[in-house]
């Protein structure tokens, strides 16, 4: 496979499950990152590792847990989520560095119920 | 600080027609400016970008211009088809070391044969 991948692509969970999301990058970048695009809101940027160490968190509450393993894997781990946290997750990555484009993944839409 | 306001749309044009699609910024330092599009069920994908003032991004025929006077990034392009029909997000990387990036909130553009 090439460019980013995520899984799954579409998510349902109750408000007491614990799911995780995954991210796959195959373009030997050094940095991923976690958005979240909620209908007509500016993407929100979440997570942010560079080189596998966090260097970002934009005060995102504590039921979302980054894990970055390696430079090619992010998860995203869920667990009592709200129904306000129904969106759609995009991994992207990049080159570290000021001006590295990012390049996105095709998402996960999640519904919480 | 770091944001960017584009038109909100939709925007609705027949094939053939002129778009543009308005976009500014206000950023600490000297940013770099992205216009990303996101077709139907898949994640966003970098159309043009432009790292200093005065540069033109282009791609696929669509242009933007980095207008560092009048703060803007607005993307152009001359004759749209169908296929353009998607959401297209303006973005920048602040230019003071960090590489996250900041959208606007989108503008779904839908041309009609």
């Amino acid at each position: 496979e090439t460019g980013v991948t995520q899984t799954p692509r579409h998510l349902v969970m109750g408000m007491t499950n614990k799911k995780s999301l995954k991210c796959e990058q195959h373009l030997g970048h050094n940095a991923m990152y976690w958005y979240k695009q909620s209908a007509k809101k500016p993407l929100e940027l979440m997570f942010v590792y560079s080189l596998e160490e966090r260097v970002e968190n934009n005060s995102v509450p504590s039921r979302f847990s980054p894990e970055c393993p390696n430079s090619s894997h992010l998860f995203l781990h869920l667990h009592t989520l709200q129904p306000e946290d129904s969106a759609l997750y995009l991994c992207a990555s990049s080159l570290a560095g000021n001006e590295g484009t990012q390049y996105f993944g095709p998402g996960t839409r999640l519904l919480v119920l | 600080g770091n944001s960017v306001t584009q038109m909100e749309g939709p925007v609705t044009l027949s094939e053939e027609a002129f778009l543009t699609i308005n976009c500014t910024y206000t950023a600490t330092g000297y940013p770099s400016l992205f216009w990303y599009v996101q077709y139907p069920g898949e994640g966003l994908q970098l159309l043009l970008k432009a790292t200093k003032a005065d540069d033109k991004g282009s791609n696929k025929g669509f242009e933007a211009t980095y207008r560092k006077e009048t703060t803007s990034f607005h993307l152009e392009k001359g004759s749209v088809q169908v296929s353009d029909s998607a959401v297209y997000f303006c973005a920048l990387i602040p230019g003071t070391g960090a590489n996250n990036l900041f959208f606007g909130t989108g503008t779904r553009l839908t041309v009609i044969p």
